[in-house]
C-alpha cells in the first residue's frame, strides 16, 4: 500500500536555527497538509496546501513557517529561527480529495522535532 | 473552533475483553467523526470512520457510534487482542472546513 514518507525521523537543532522538514506524499494525492503533536497535548493543524499554494492555515502557522513542493514529490516544510516551543512530532499528510469525508487522510510516520 | 475531548487518557483490559473509548465535540456543525489509531514509531492510521447522518458503523471487532444530540461518539472495540495495544485519537471535522480537530489520544494497553 503507498505511503506517505517523512524523513528525518528525528531532529535536533539550537534555538534560531532554520529546519527544513521533508515529506513524500502518496504519488496520486492532491492535498497536502502538515500537522503538530507537542508532547501530551493534542495534534493541532498546521497547514494545508492544494496546486503549489496554500489554501489553509492555523494561527499557529506564522511568519515563521513556510511550505514548499519543491519538485514533483517532496512537500517540505521550513521552520526559519526555531523556538523552544517548537518542538514537537511533526506529521505530514496528504489525500486524493479536499473533503475529507470522501479522501481520508493518509499521514506519514512524523518527524521528531527537538529544538535546544 | 472545534474542540475535542477524550476519556479516559489511558485504558488497560484484558484481552478478550471490550474496550470503549469516548470523545465529545463542541460544535454541533461536525458531520464527521473518524478515528485513528497510531502504534509505537508510526503515524496514525484511519481505522473507522462515521458521518453525522448515521448513528453506528461496524467493521470487524471494532464499532462507532455517535449521539449527535449529546455531541459525543465512542470507538468500541470488542475481543481484544495485543495488537490493539496502541494510541487511539478521535477527530472532527466541521461543515465548510477542510480541517481536522484531534483529541489528544488515549493509550490503550491489552493485556495478555
Amino acid at each position: 500500500e503507498p505511503e506517505v514518507t517523512q524523513t528525518p525521523s528525528h531532529q535536533v537543532t539550537q534555538m534560531g536555527q532554520e529546519v527544513i522538514l521533508r515529506c513524500v506524499p502518496i504519488s496520486n494525492h492532491l492535498y497536502f497538509y502538515w500537522y503538530r503533536q507537542i508532547l501530551g497535548q493534542k495534534v493541532e493543524f498546521l497547514v494545508s496546501f492544494y496546486n503549489n499554494e496554500i489554501s489553509e492555515k492555523s494561527e499557529i502557522f506564522d511568519d515563521q513557517f513556510s511550505v514548499e513542493r519543491p519538485d514533483g514529490s517532496n512537500f517540505t516544510l521550513k521552520i526559519r529561527s526555531t523556538k523552544l516551543e517548537d518542538s514537537a512530532m511533526y506529521f505530514c499528510a496528504s489525500s486524493s480529495g479536499w473533503d475529507h469525508r470522501n479522501s481520508p487522510l493518509h499521514f506519514g510516520n512524523g518527524t521528531r522535532l527537538t529544538v535546544t | 473552533g472545534e474542540n475535542v475531548e477524550q476519556h479516559p487518557s489511558t485504558l488497560s483490559v484484558q484481552e478478550g475483553d471490550s474496550a470503549v473509548i469516548k470523545c465529545t465535540y463542541s460544535d454541533s456543525a461536525s458531520n464527521y467523526f473518524p478515528w485513528y489509531k497510531q502504534e509505537l514509531g508510526k503515524g496514525p492510521q484511519l481505522i473507522i470512520d462515521i458521518r453525522s447522518n448515521v448513528g453506528e458503523k461496524k467493521d470487524q471487532r471494532i464499532a462507532v457510534t455517535l449521539n449527535k444530540t449529546a455531541k459525543h461518539f465512542s470507538l468500541h472495540i470488542t475481543e481484544t487482542q495485543p495488537e490493539d495495544s496502541a494510541v487511539y485519537f478521535c477527530a472532527a471535522l466541521t461543515v465548510g472546513n477542510n480541517r481536522l480537530a484531534f483529541g489528544k489520544g488515549n493509550q490503550v494497553v491489552v493485556i495478555p
